[in-house]
């Protein structure tokens, strides 16, 4: 079965770069989707289609996929992006959406 | 702005079913092709997918839970629905309901506060 691998968690100080990776043998040619969840709320959708920004996200949000890794990346971390972060594919092989385990992000 | 809530008992005993409807306000669940989903979260855990559903009715379910998963939709109700049937202390967690995309590969834009269902007896 198609699993989605997510590093559990990502430290950085404010201001920094991160990048939460989703890897998965060729998910370059499937779209990828990003979640932001904090504690007690609902997902909230941060990316679509591998790069898209549903209107509402800053700028600092953007995504990229290619080959066996997808990547989340927040420019200019702030306390308010502490979260976790969960990757979702469809696995047109099997019928079903996947989503990876999540990475919790630590703004130190 | 669309608007998604779950309804249903917050306890059922295992064995039973586990029952849950989400209403749709903002827009009409048929009103364009979308699909509509049921995710839930264990407690301290992860996202796990349960299944979607098209306006039309056609489902589609987690392999690891398609025996015991319904999915149905009453468009005059603007509503849809789950049941999850012989449920067990694993099947305890937050049930999200959300709006999929217009293509089973799209994404969940728009979820429900989610709610708790526990089990015990």
């Amino acid at each position: 079965s198609y699993v989605l691998t997510q590093p559990p968690s990502v430290s950085l100080a404010p201001g920094k770069t991160a990048r939460i990776t989703c890897g998965e043998n060729n998910i370059g040619s499937k779209s990828v989707h990003w979640y932001q969840q904090k504690p007690g709320q609902a997902p909230v959708l941060v990316i679509y289609y591998d790069s898209d920004r549903p209107s509402g996200i800053p700028e600092r949000f953007s995504g990229s996929n290619s080959g066996n890794t997808a990547t989340l990346t927040i420019s200019r971390v702030e306390a308010g992006d502490e979260a976790d972060y969960y990757c979702q594919v469809w696995d047109s092989s099997s019928d079903h959406v996947v989503f990876g385990g999540g990475t919790t992000l630590t703004v130190l | 702005q669309l608007q998604l809530q779950e309804s249903g008992p917050g306890l059922v005993k295992p064995s039973e079913t586990l029952s849950l409807t989400c209403s749709v306000s903002g827009g009409s669940i048929s009103s364009r092709s979308y699909y509509w989903g049921w995710i839930r979260q264990p407690p301290g855990k992860g996202l796990e997918w349960i299944g979607s559903i098209y306006d039309s009715g056609s489902t589609y379910y987690n392999p690891s839970l398609k025996s015991r998963v319904t999915l149905s939709v009453d468009t005059s109700k603007n509503q849809f629905s789950l049941k999850v049937s012989s449920v067990t202390a694993a099947d305890t967690a937050v049930y999200y309901c959300a709006r999929h995309g217009t293509h089973l590969h799209g994404q969940f834009q728009y979820w429900g506060q989610g709610t708790l269902v526990t089990v015990s007896s």
